[in-house]
């Protein structure tokens, strides 16, 4: 079965810094990717995707993702943070059996 | 078109009480599911249908149980509440099931005391 690994609990970025997740998954074949955001006290919002064809996608909020084969991984980044990207981040992986498996997440805290 | 809705947003039980846990979309997706999210292990697969009248377990299942009588809405009942069932529960819906993408509801906050 596929698994996902966030290795990042906690980050904390100044406002206008760059902003990078990691996000690592085991699987054999390629997998279809995600990356969720959820900002305290609400559901889960879909940021972007990966399914097959270019490796880097773009995404809602200014953030992009590359997913790289050899490494395994797809990491979410984002030029220049606002106050407002401070919530809590989720990698998905869905492959083979139709349903999805998620990271622990990963806490971003954005300081003046 | 509101999507996935979740009814109660916030519940307290006690322990041995029973609830249902209200979940619809109008989206007339197929697949629907249910997770739970507690601190440091994201979101963990508790129940799922891939359409009316059809369920199967996830990742946690016990302690839970669903049914599918209709496309719209995905109920998840607890018998017997328990403190470890204590979560944030969330209900997500997608069409196709190839895609894998899913929308989520709000979520219920659940304390079982």
């Amino acid at each position: 079965a596929q698994s996902v690994t966030q290795p990042d609990i906690h980050i904390t970025v100044s406002e206008g810094a760059s902003l990078e997740l990691r996000c690592n998954y085991s699987y054999g074949a390629t997998p279809y990717l995600f990356w969720y955001v959820q900002s305290p006290g609400q559901g889960l919002q879909l940021l972007l995707k990966y399914f097959s064809g270019d490796t880097l996608v773009q995404g809602i909020k200014g953030f992009e993702a590359e997913f790289k084969r050899s490494q395994s991984s797809f990491n979410l980044r984002k030029p220049s943070v606002h106050w407002s990207d401070a919530a809590e981040y989720f990698c998905a992986v869905g492959a083979g059996d139709y349903k999805l498996s998620f990271g622990a997440g990963t806490t971003v805290t954005v300081r003046a | 078109n509101a999507g996935v809705t979740q009814t109660p947003k916030f519940q307290v039980l006690k322990t041995g009480q029973s609830m249902t846990l209200q979940c619809a979309q109008d989206m007339n997706h197929e697949y629907m599911s249910w997770y739970r999210q507690d601190p440091g292990m994201g979101l963990r697969l508790i129940h799922y249908s891939v359409g009316a009248g059809i369920t199967d377990q996830g990742e946690v299942p016990n302690g839970y149980n669903v049914s599918r009588s209709t496309t719209e809405d995905f109920p998840l009942r607890l018998l017997s509440a328990a403190p470890s069932q204590t979560s944030v529960y969330f209900c997500a819906s997608r069409g196709d099931r190839v895609s894998y993408e899913q929308y989520f509801g709000p979520g219920t906050r659940l304390t079982v005391t």
